[in-house]
């Protein structure tokens, strides 16, 4: 079975500061990992992805993301933080040759940038 | 501009009563996905298509129904069998086009409440 773990409910930085929300994983075989985000009342939109290829991930808006295959983990990071990143996040995996199961998504971490 | 359109807004539903909740998409993604959102729980699959007039239960399923009779609709029916049916509903699609190499696109949600 899958599985996904945000182990941090809600993470609080300064702006400026370096960002990490955390993710690990749990699938059978390799992953394919994705960070959403979501704001208020809103869908979820995609942040990255990792399919195969390097480990280092670079996506919209400043976020990238490394893999790591050893710790099964897939950690979202921002070098600065901005007020406006404040928002939900979710990492979600599949498992690859899993055929099209859906993915399955962690229980969100609440991001808050204090100006 | 293409994306997913989720209606209503906002739902209120009485006791005992059916609503019905809309997702359409004219992106041509063959896939949709019904999630369901609780404060701290994240995202729940209930129902999922990868093909029209077929579809597959998710984790959550009971007390819920779907039909898939176009390529672009997918709506979800909340019956008087689900008994805790306040929460956020989140629709998404994907096209297929590979194992796992997409990302979902999701609606704007549909906010449910009874009362």
């Amino acid at each position: 079975a899958q599985s996904v773990a945000q182990p941090e409910d809600q993470v609080n930085v300064a702006e400026g500061n370096p960002l990490t929300v955390k993710c690990t994983y749990s699938v059978s075989g390799n992953p394919y990992l994705f960070w959403y985000v979501q704001y208020p009342n809103r869908g979820l939109q995609f942040l990255l992805k990792y399919i195969t290829g390097d480990n280092l991930v670079k996506g919209s808006y400043g976020f990238e993301a490394e893999f790591n295959k050893s710790q099964t983990s897939f950690h979202l990071k921002k070098p600065s933080a901005l007020v406006s990143d404040s928002a939900l996040y979710f990492c979600a995996v599949r498992a690859l040759n899993s055929g099209n199961t859906p993915l399955v998504f962690g229980k969100g971490t609440r991001l808050s940038v204090i100006a | 501009d293409g994306g997913i359109t989720q209606s209503p807004k906002y739902l209120f539903r009485k006791e005992g009563q059916n609503v019905t909740l809309s997702c359409e998409q004219n992106l041509n993604h063959d896939a949709m996905y019904w999630y369901r959102q609780d404060p701290g729980q994240g995202l729940r699959l209930i129902y999922y298509s990868q093909i029209v007039n077929d579809f597959q239960k998710g984790d959550i399923a009971e007390g819920y129904s779907v039909s898939r009779e176009k390529k672009e609709s997918f709506p979800l029916t909340v019956t008087s069998a689900q008994k805790n049916p306040t929460a956020f509903y989140l629709c998404a699609s994907t096209p297929i086009t590979g194992p796992g190499d997409y990302g979902y696109t999701f609606g704007s949600g549909t906010r449910l409440t009874v009362v």
